[in-house]
């Protein structure tokens, strides 16, 4: 079964410094895998997806993600944290068991950023 | 601002009412979805709809009925809920259950219960 693995449940960064949150997957299938943003309140919002495309991939805000099959790894970057960036962020990877829909949640991570 | 609209943001109830959640999408999406979530935790999948009919019910309590009427709508109802059903209620969409897409997320219906 395909699962995720969120390293750290809290990172607490300066106002921009790099941020890194960091993700590991287990799949018995080539995967899609996912990050999503959530802001108090609010619902989730993709920030980027891998679907077997290139392995680093651009998203929004200025984030990006590298795909590392051999170290079964998907980590979020973003150069320069700003305050905005402050939320809670989920990778995720499909079950493509169950359809290839994104089912499958890591725990989370809590991104502080401190001016 | 979010393509998903979920209607009402906040409701209370006591374990005796009955009541219903609301879900509304106009991207032309055949998957919709109804996740939980509770505080400092991930979304919990609850339903999944593809294209009109139940695909996944994940073993969810029967005072939760899902339904919906049609592609565009997505209902929840409540009845005779517990104080633990408290929590933040996600509808989500996706273009198509066999498509490794992103979901879209509505910015969710937070439901106490008391």
């Amino acid at each position: 079964a395909q699962s995720v693995t969120q390293l750290d449940s809290h990172v607490s960064v300066s106002e921009g410094t790099p941020v890194l949150l960091r993700c590991n997957y287990s799949s018995s299938y080539s995967p899609s895998l996912f990050w999503y943003v959530q802001h108090p309140n609010k619902g989730l919002q993709l920030l980027l997806k891998y679907t077997s495309a290139a392995t680093l991939v651009k998203g929004i805000n200025g984030f990006e993600a590298e795909f590392k099959k051999s170290e079964t790894s998907f980590h979020l970057t973003k150069p320069s944290a700003h305050m905005s960036d402050a939320a809670e962020y989920f990778c995720v990877v499909s079950d493509r068991l169950r359809g290839n829909t994104p089912l499958v949640f890591g725990k989370g991570t809590r991104l502080s950023v401190i001016a | 601002d979010t393509e998903v609209t979920q209607t009402p943001k906040h409701l209370v109830m006591g374990m005796t009412n009955k009541k219903s959640l609301k879900c509304e999408q106009h991207m032309g999406h055949r998957a919709m979805y109804w996740y939980k979530q509770k505080a400092k935790k991930p979304p919990e999948l609850m339903f999944v709809y593809s294209y009109e009919k139940l695909s996944i019910n994940e073993s969810v309590p029967s005072r939760f009925s899902p339904e919906c009427p049609n592609s565009s709508l997505l209902n929840l109802h409540l009845h005779a809920l517990q104080p633990e059903d408290s929590a933040l209620y996600l509808c989500a969409s996706s273009q198509d259950l066999g498509v490794p897409g992103e979901l879209f997320f509505g910015e969710g219906s937070r439901l106490t219960v008391l």
